[in-house]
C-alpha cells in the first residue's frame, strides 16, 4: 500500500498569513494526488485534484504543487473560512489512501 | 444540485450485519466510479471501497475485504454497502462519494452526507 505522510499534524495562524502544508507518498503517483478541506461536522469537500487543478468554486488563494513525490497544499492568505482539517489522498491506485490530516487553527 | 444521500446507519451489535445505502440525485450516475470512505469521530479518513461503473469491478481495503460487499444499482441512481461480521472497529461514520469516470485526478469529487455505524453490545 502507498503510504501517505501529512505534516504537520496541526497547525495554528492567522487571518492572512501565508499556509504550507505537505504531503510525501512513499513511492511514485505521478500527479495523482488530491487535496480536500473538512470543516467540524461536515462532509470533506474537493479543493485540489491532479496535484494543482483548482476544483471549481475553490478561491484561487488554493494552490498546489509537486517536488518529486513531496506535494504541497498553500493557502496564500488564510481567511476565517478556511480554518479547517485538509487531507491529502492519493488516487495511483487502490487502497486509496489519505493522509492523517492537518488541523489549521486561529492563533 | 448534486446530491449524494446515504441511510441505513445505526447501532448493531458485534458479529451483526448492516446495509447501507447512497441515493444520487442531479448527477448522471453512469458516469461516476463510486467509493465508500469512512471516519472514526475525530480521527482521519479511511478509503474503505470503491466501484466501477458498470459494477464489475470492485476493490476493497484490507481491513474489510470478505467481510463488506459494495453494489450499485444504475436504474435507481443507487449505491450499496453491505456490511457484515461487523466489528467494534467499524464504528464511523460512513461517506459515500463519486469519481467521475476519466478524470485527470481520480478525484472524488461529490460526497454526502455521512451516516453513522455504531457497533456495540
Amino acid at each position: 500500500d502507498i503510504r501517505m505522510t501529512q505534516s504537520p499534524s496541526s497547525l495554528s495562524a492567522s487571518v492572512g498569513d501565508r499556509v504550507t502544508i505537505t504531503c510525501r507518498a512513499s513511492q511514485s503517483i505521478g500527479t495523482y494526488l488530491n487535496w480536500y478541506q473538512q470543516k467540524r461536522g461536515k462532509a470533506p469537500e474537493l479543493l485540489i485534484y491532479a496535484t494543482s487543478s483548482l476544483q471549481s468554486g475553490v478561491p484561487s488563494r488554493f494552490s498546489g504543487s509537486v517536488s518529486g513525490t513531496d506535494f504541497t497544499l498553500t493557502i496564500s492568505s488564510l481567511q476565517a473560512e478556511d480554518f479547517a482539517t485538509y487531507y491529502c489522498q492519493q488516487s495511483y491506485s487502490t487502497p486509496r489512501t489519505f493522509g492523517q490530516g492537518t488541523k489549521v487553527e486561529i492563533q | 444540485e448534486v446530491q449524494l444521500v446515504e441511510s441505513g446507519g445505526g447501532l448493531v451489535q458485534p458479529g451483526g450485519c448492516l446495509r447501507l445505502s447512497c441515493a444520487g440525485s442531479g448527477l448522471t450516475f453512469t458516469n461516476y466510479w463510486m467509493h465508500w470512505v469512512r471516519q472514526v469521530p475525530g480521527k482521519g479518513l479511511v478509503w474503505v471501497s470503491r466501484i466501477s461503473v458498470d459494477g464489475n469491478i470492485t476493490n476493497y481495503a484490507d481491513s474489510v475485504r470478505g467481510r463488506f460487499t459494495i453494489s450499485r444499482d444504475n436504474a435507481n441512481n443507487t449505491l450499496y454497502l453491505q456490511m457484515n461480521t461487523l466489528k467494534v472497529e467499524d464504528t464511523a461514520v460512513y461517506y459515500c462519494s463519486s469519481e467521475p469516470k476519466a478524470s485527470p485526478g481520480r478525484q472524488l469529487n461529490y460526497w454526502g452526507q455521512g451516516t453513522l455505524v455504531t457497533v456495540s453490545s
